[in-house]
């Protein structure tokens, strides 16, 4: 079945430094990802969406100059959490988009101190 | 727009007993339909998915869900719940783009099922 691998799996990072956050599509080609936070006992928040090769689209009220995402390949997408601070540690999920539906990765737990 | 409404936040059953965790929905487009199952720190594994086909759905572990149009419902249910499905679930709807496009998903607030022994 299809796999999306995204590393790392947890991250302590001090505030002020950045983190990047990397999903890949091991077995299938993911014409587009969405990444997703989760705050501790809440659901899913979408922040954007990305295409292969074009500009992510970012939901109302992300910053895309904090939370740069790239999605060079089509098996490929990194968030990169800019400048963190401890209000941005969260569980950051990614999602990928196949023929056949959504998969998701088995999410990021960032720690910001 | 569209939106998803799951009622209760936390459903406790015996081990044994019927699960019913409830989802209602909001979309102006014929929906498609989705629960996931989250276990602590981890993804969203698919259980099962509605795209206009046959309304009573059946996914993995035992879990199905009937879609309900003119309640605008889409309840997952198991007839015997297992100490293993204690876990947070979501249902989710998608404003199905069309082709191989399923949109983007909304999520609901997700419900956390406990099984007692």
């Amino acid at each position: 079945g299809a796999v999306v691998s995204q590393h790392p799996s947890r991250v302590i990072c001090k505030s002020g430094t950045s983190v990047k956050i990397e999903c890949r599509s091991l077995d299938f080609q993911a014409t587009t990802m969405f990444w997703y936070r989760q705050f501790p006992k809440q659901s899913l928040m979408l922040m954007a969406t990305s295409n292969e090769g074009s500009k992510a689209t970012y939901e109302q009220g992300v910053e895309k100059d904090k939370f740069l995402i790239n999605h060079a390949s089509l098996t490929l997408s990194t968030l990169t959490v800019t400048s963190a601070h401890p209000e941005d540690s969260s569980f950051y999920i990614c999602s990928a988009q196949g023929s056949y539906g959504y998969t998701f990765g088995s999410g990021t737990r960032l720690t910001v101190v | 727009a569209q939106s998803v409404t799951q009622l209760g936040s936390h459903v406790s059953v015996s081990e044994g007993a019927l699960v019913l965790l409830r989802c209602n929905y909001s979309s102006s487009v014929p929906p498609y339909l989705f629960w996931y199952v989250q276990y602590p720190n981890q993804g969203l594994q698919l259980l099962l998915k509605y795209t206009s086909a046959a309304t009573l759905v059946k996914g993995i572990n035992g879990f199905e869900a009937e879609f309900k149009k003119s309640e605008t419902s889409f309840h997952l249910t198991k007839p015997s719940a297992h100490m293993s499905d204690a876990a947070e679930y979501f249902c989710a709807v998608s404003d199905g783009s069309g082709g191989t496009s399923y949109g983007k998903l909304t999520f609901g607030q997700g419900t956390i099922l406990t099984v007692h022994p």
